[in-house]
């Protein structure tokens, strides 16, 4: 059974780099039909899907960060992570990382328990 | 960008009740939506894929139906583990999105 770990800083400073990585147990990212996702979700508010490294090997961003995004893989420690610069307060958020099955519906399952990030000076 | 909009924002139930919830899109999504259920300080859970395939694991009491542009999400009988907030999301092109959630009460 796949199960997801998020990792990182809780706090960043504005204007900085916000870091977060997803450590993958009881399966292998480099399986087929999944692609490695992060979403989040500011409090008392609903998901925003940011991005994911698609199983095709192509990453996939919300234009709405792409300028600020990046998402990879790392094959060796059967992880993945999320870089998010130049943040500000609205970045603050639930970070969440999932697995989505790519290979038919497009669907999130598992997710991690998610890490909170605030962004503050 | 595909817009999902869920109706009711909120509604309240009682034990045993039958309860729909709405997900409409803004352009035609064939059937890729998919329904998620969110407890507090928990992540999201997929209760339902390809907006009417069960997720193993997932109580019976829960369907989904619907195609094109309006889908539903029925609870049959409402359980007292049911009270949460559910989402809807389409996966028919990216950027993947949410609605904004219903959150379900106990009347």
């Amino acid at each position: 059974q796949v199960q997801l770990q998020e990792s990182g800083s809780g706090l960043v400073k504005p204007s900085q780099t916000l870091s977060l990585t997803c450590a993958v147990s009881g399966g292998s990212i480099s399986s087929g039909g999944y692609s490695w996702s992060w979403i989040r979700q500011p409090p008392g508010k609903g998901l925003e899907w940011i991005g994911y490294n698609h199983h095709s090997g192509s990453t996939y961003y919300n234009p709405s960060l792409k300028s600020r995004v990046t998402i990879s893989l790392d094959r060796s420690k059967n992880q993945f992570s999320l870089k998010l610069s130049s943040v500000t307060a609205a970045d603050t958020a639930v970070y969440y990382c999932a697995s989505c099955n790519s290979s038919s519906w497009y669907w999130f399952d598992p997710w991690g328990q998610g890490t909170l990030v605030t962004v503050s000076s | 960008d595909i817009q999902m909009t869920q109706s009711p924002s909120s509604l309240s139930a009682s034990v045993g009740d039958r309860v729909t919830i709405t997900c409409r899109a803004s352009q035609s999504i064939s059937s890729y939506l998919n329904w998620y259920q969110q407890k507090p300080g928990k992540a999201p859970k997929v209760l339902i894929y390809a907006a009417s395939s069960l997720q193993s694991g997932v109580p019976s009491r829960f369907s989904g139906s619907g195609s094109g542009t309006d889908f539903t999400l029925t609870i049959s009988s409402l359980q007292p583990e049911d009270f949460a907030t559910y989402y809807c999301q389409q996966s028919y092109n990216t950027p993947i999105t949410f609605g904004q959630g219903t959150r379900l009460e106990i009347k």
